[in-house]
């Protein structure tokens, strides 16, 4: 078992959708969440982190984490054809000397 | 701020030949660089781990004395990719971490190298 798990996708909703990005995880050490996007041929970029358990809320973007599920999400309002893109999840565990480990990624595809 | 570069963006070089990528922070001084590998529609697999002054940490299946890393100072780290086959043409990543400064491990990308070995 992988210690992140993410389905690649690819995820296709109609604008002005709802979307919802998930993971889960193993490693219970995990502490720091944080969700990165990724446009095609351009490196990850950060959209949001979370620490420990809870909900986080950015714009049009939420990212909840619940620990004892071992289960994060990310969840795009009003979505728009520009959030067309590869989302990452990414975790580590608390401290300065854990290297984030990063799911595969979920390709989503947002039409008009 | 919290901006990282990459040199060159992209890079079609002949089978057998080395090729060199450089990594900069260009506003932070990172305490660690990281080499992402990156094939089409698959998540980053990283490559190494280096910090700057010493040697660079392979991941396991890395050959380090293919890709060599060198991080000579805290704001540049270059990847050489050295006898290059067509195998290895990918999408190279690297990202700067400034353990100082982040609490919770964010790390700075770039915006990646696309080589291409013919």
């Amino acid at each position: 078992q992988k210690e992140v798990e993410q389905d690649p996708g690819p995820l296709s909703v109609p604008e002005g959708a709802i979307v919802s990005l998930n993971c889960t995880y193993s490693n219970s050490a995990f502490q720091y969440f944080m969700w990165y996007r990724q446009y095609s041929r351009k490196g990850p970029e950060l959209l949001m982190y979370t620490y420990s358990s809870g909900n986080k809320e950015d714009g049009r973007f939420t990212a909840q984490v619940d620990k004892s599920s071992k289960y994060i999400s990310l969840f795009i309002r009003d979505s728009q054809p520009s959030d067309s893109a590869t989302y990452l999840c990414a975790m580590s565990a608390a401290g300065g000397s854990y290297i984030p480990t990063f799911g595969r990624g979920t390709s989503l595809i947002v039409h008009p | 701020g919290a901006v990282v570069s990459q040199h060159p963006s992209w890079v079609i070089c002949k089978s057998g030949t080395s090729v060199k990528i450089e990594c900069r922070s260009l506003d932070f001084q990172a305490t660690t660089m990281f080499w992402y590998r990156q094939f089409p529609k698959q998540s980053l697999m990283l490559m190494a781990t280096s910090n700057e002054g010493s040697k660079a940490t392979y991941e396991q299946g890395v050959e380090k004395d293919k890709f060599l890393i060198n991080h000579a100072s805290l704001t540049l780290s270059t990847l050489t990719v050295t006898s290059a086959h067509p195998e290895d043409s990918s999408f190279y990543i690297c990202s700067a971490w400034d353990r100082l400064k982040s609490s919770y491990n964010e790390q700075f990308f770039g915006p990646g190298t696309r080589l291409t070995v013919l």
